[in-house]
């Protein structure tokens, strides 16, 4: 199994400018979530879906908007780029949204707005 | 809004027990995850759960509004970020809430 897959790994862009990060998970998990990481604020989640069909709003919503396209992949899209959105975003699954499931991640991306 | 608060540095000798607290602003018993993230890497889930476990070198504590984790007989490879995490029994979904992440430091 290759878990929680991302792409890109890492991603430049210039102000204004759109893009969409990808995720995918082959463990068959019902709810998805995308964050992003900040130093010394930890992940803040900015998406979520409990189950293929559904998403919800997190923390940090502003500026971005999440599909939920099958079972496997829940993708993010950043429609204007703003510089505030550079960070490393993660996405992660878990079985269920149980409170004591545990969330599997990706390795990442790294995105630099310009 | 729920906050969860750790330091944001830990230094220690290789070989000693390492220590990293995570306090919660908010009156509720409280499920805590701790995760191991090597920038890069995705992060990964060492110990949960709502009273104390122990997975290999990784001891977890728990008390209703704090948890520990320790790291028994530290070595110079767990130099990393370590985030402490929670979601409150009751919650719609599992919507963890991160502390600011633990830069472990480690001298040989």
């Amino acid at each position: 199994n290759a878990g929680v897959t991302q792409t890109p790994k890492f991603q430049v862009l210039k102000t204004g400018q759109s893009m969409t990060l990808q995720c995918a998970q082959d463990m068959n998990h019902n709810s998805m979530y995308w964050y992003r990481q900040d130093p010394g604020m930890g992940l803040r989640l900015i998406y979520y879906s409990a189950s293929e069909g559904t998403t919800d709003k997190g923390e940090v919503p502003n500026g971005y908007n999440v599909s939920r396209l099958n079972k496997r992949e829940f993708s993010l899209r950043l429609e204007s780029a703003a510089p505030s959105q550079t960070s490393v975003y993660f996405c992660a699954s878990s079985e269920d949204p149980g409170t004591t499931d545990t969330q599997y991640f990706g390795p990442g991306t790294r995105l630099t707005v310009l | 809004k729920d906050q969860v608060f750790q330091p944001s540095t830990v230094a220690s000798s290789e070989g000693a027990v390492v220590e990293i607290f995570c306090n919660l602003s908010v009156s509720n018993a409280y499920n805590f995850f701790w995760y191991l993230y090597f920038p890069g890497c995705a992060p990964r889930l060492l110990v949960k759960g709502s009273k104390p476990s122990q997975q290999g070198r990784y001891n977890m504590t728990y008390e209703r509004f704090s948890s520990s984790l320790l790291i028994l007989q530290v070595r110079e490879a767990d130099a990393a970020v370590y985030y402490c995490a929670v979601c409150p029994p009751s919650a719609a979904g599992n919507k963890l809430t991160f502390g600011g992440g633990t830069r472990v430091l480690v001298k040989p």
